[in-house]
């Protein structure tokens, strides 16, 4: 199954800034997806991130707050934007590669202070 | 609209022992999957069994067992001979078609007592 890297491991960050969230894969993905996963809470799919398009935004979760990219099959990037406490949480991306597989990055675990 | 439900917030088990997390969800497909993945305190998401909605025989994987019972809607989690390094959060997870998006259950939190 594939393999993603996923960087920064972790950040501290001062409000009113942004931070840059890394997915690299080792092999084409079909779809690749981004969580929040706040302290204590599941996972919450952010949005789901196609190539050559624009990505598909859940209920609560706005572009401007979390831009993403997907310029290619393998490689992704999420955007904390503003940053406020409120989002610190740990962030997920993950990549299904086309035959009912999903694949996690090991996420990068995000304080805001 | 598909939901997934575990209702076991925390689970105590003895060390060698099984256990089962219960998972139960809800959705109007006919096609679908179900997941577990295990997380353990450094926060990567580890893969543990797949059952699709159309296979006849519940899943296994080594220690893992996949308790499916479609008409319930339930796909509970057996872990035979429990080990301390089993202690981590337990998530279940169901896709809905093909390649679609995971949606999850709130978690378990089992603890291994030696």
């Amino acid at each position: 199954s594939a393999v993603i890297s996923q960087k920064p491991s972790r950040d501290i960050c001062q409000r009113g800034t942004s931070l840059t969230i890394q997915c690299q894969v080792d092999s084409q993905v079909t779809m690749m997806f981004w969580y929040r996963q706040q302290p204590g809470q599941s996972l919450t799919l952010i949005a789901t991130a196609n190539q050559g398009s624009e990505a598909t935004y859940e209920s609560g979760f706005v572009i401007d707050k979390f831009p993403i990219s997907r310029p290619n099959l393998t490689f992704s990037t999420l955007t904390v934007s503003n940053m406020s406490p409120e989002d610190s949480s740990i962030y997920l991306c993950s990549g299904e590669d086309g035959q009912g597989g999903y694949t996690f990055g090991s996420g990068t675990r995000l304080t805001v202070v | 609209a598909q939901k997934i439900t575990q209702t076991q917030p925390g689970m105590f088990v003895q060390e060698k022992e099984a256990v089962t997390l219960d998972c139960t969800y809800d959705t109007s497909d006919q096609s679908y999957g179900l997941f577990w993945y295990k997380q353990p305190s450094s926060g990567e998401m580890i893969f543990l069994i797949y059952q699709g909605s159309y296979d006849e025989q519940n899943a296994t994987e080594g220690r893992y067992s996949l308790n499916f019972q479609k008409a319930r809607k339930s796909a509970n989690l057996v872990i035979s001979a429990s080990q301390l390094g089993d202690s981590a959060m337990y998530f279940c997870a169901m896709r809905e078609g093909q390649g679609g998006k995971l949606i999850f259950g709130q978690g378990t939190e089992l603890s291994v007592k030696p």
